[in-house]
C-alpha cells in the first residue's frame, strides 16, 4: 500500500522542548517537503530536499531542522528557538523529472505547545 | 524570494452561482497545480497544468494557464455543496534546486 505517512497526528510539547515530526514515504519520490499551516492560512514552505544528504531552506525555516539520510524518511525537528510553533504541519512528496510533479501529503501534524 | 499570489482570499457563493480564483506568480513558473482542501483535511491534488496557454476541463472545473506561465485560474461552473474547501495554487519553480511554492488559497464556503 503506498504513500506517505506523518506521526505522530497529534502533538503536544512544553515550551522549552525540541519534538520531531516523522515523515515517511513508499513512493520512491526523489523530493520532499515540510510546510507549515496555520488557521485560516495557506502552505508555507519549512524546508526541502531533491536528495539524500541534501536539502534547502524554504520561507520560514527559522527555529527548524531537518535531515535526509534516508530517500523514504525526511524528519522535521521543532526546536526551542522556533517562537510560535504551535500550528498544523504538512509533509508532502513528489517527483522531479518525467513531466509529473504531482505532490502527495500526509495526514498532517497538529503541533501544540502547551 | 518566489511569491506566488492567490486571490480573493475568501468566497461566499449560492449554490448554483460561479466561482472563480487566481493565482499569480513573481516568476516563471516550470508548471502550475491546483489543490482541495476540505476541512480538517490535507490537500489533494486536482490538475497540473504545463504548456502556455493551457486549459483543461475536470466536468464542471476549468482550469488555465496563462501564455507568460505566471498566472493561473480556476473557475467551477454551477458550484455545488460538495465543492467547499479551500482551493490552492502551486507553483513548480525551477532555480537550482526544484520546489513547490503554494498560494494562500481561496476558502469557498457555498450557502445551500
Amino acid at each position: 500500500d503506498g504513500g506517505i505517512t506523518q506521526s505522530p497526528k497529534y502533538l503536544f510539547r512544553k515550551e522549552g522542548q525540541n519534538v520531531t515530526l516523522s515523515c515517511e514515504q513508499n513512493l520512491n519520490h526523489d523530493a520532499m517537503y515540510w510546510y507549515r499551516q496555520d488557521p485560516g492560512q495557506g502552505l508555507r514552505l519549512i524546508y526541502y530536499s531533491q536528495i539524500v544528504n541534501d536539502f534547502q531552506k524554504g520561507d520560514i525555516a527559522e527555529g527548524y531542522s531537518v535531515s535526509r539520510e534516508k530517500k523514504e524518511s525526511f524528519p522535521l525537528t521543532v526546536t526551542s528557538a522556533q517562537k510560535n510553533p504551535t500550528a498544523f504541519y504538512l509533509c508532502a512528496s513528489s517527483f522531479v523529472r518525467g513531466g509529473n510533479t504531482e505532490a502527495f501529503f500526509g495526514q498532517g501534524t497538529r503541533l501544540t505547545v502547551v | 524570494g518566489q511569491q506566488v499570489m492567490q486571490i480573493p482570499q475568501y468566497q461566499h457563493v449560492q449554490e448554483g452561482e460561479d466561482f472563480t480564483t487566481y493565482c499569480n506568480s513573481s516568476t516563471t513558473l516550470s508548471n502550475i497545480q491546483w489543490y482541495k482542501q476540505r476541512p480538517g483535511g490535507h490537500p489533494v491534488f486536482l490538475i497540473q497544468l504545463v504548456k502556455s496557454g493551457e486549459v483543461k476541463k475536470q466536468k464542471r472545473l476549468t482550469f488555465q494557464f496563462g501564455e507568460a506561465k505566471k498566472n493561473s485560474s480556476l473557475h467551477i461552473t454551477a458550484t455545488q455543496t460538495t465543492d467547499v474547501g479551500t482551493y490552492f495554487c502551486a507553483g513548480f519553480v525551477i532555480q537550482g534546486a526544484q520546489k513547490l511554492v503554494f498560494g494562500q488559497g481561496t476558502r469557498l464556503t457555498i450557502n445551500p
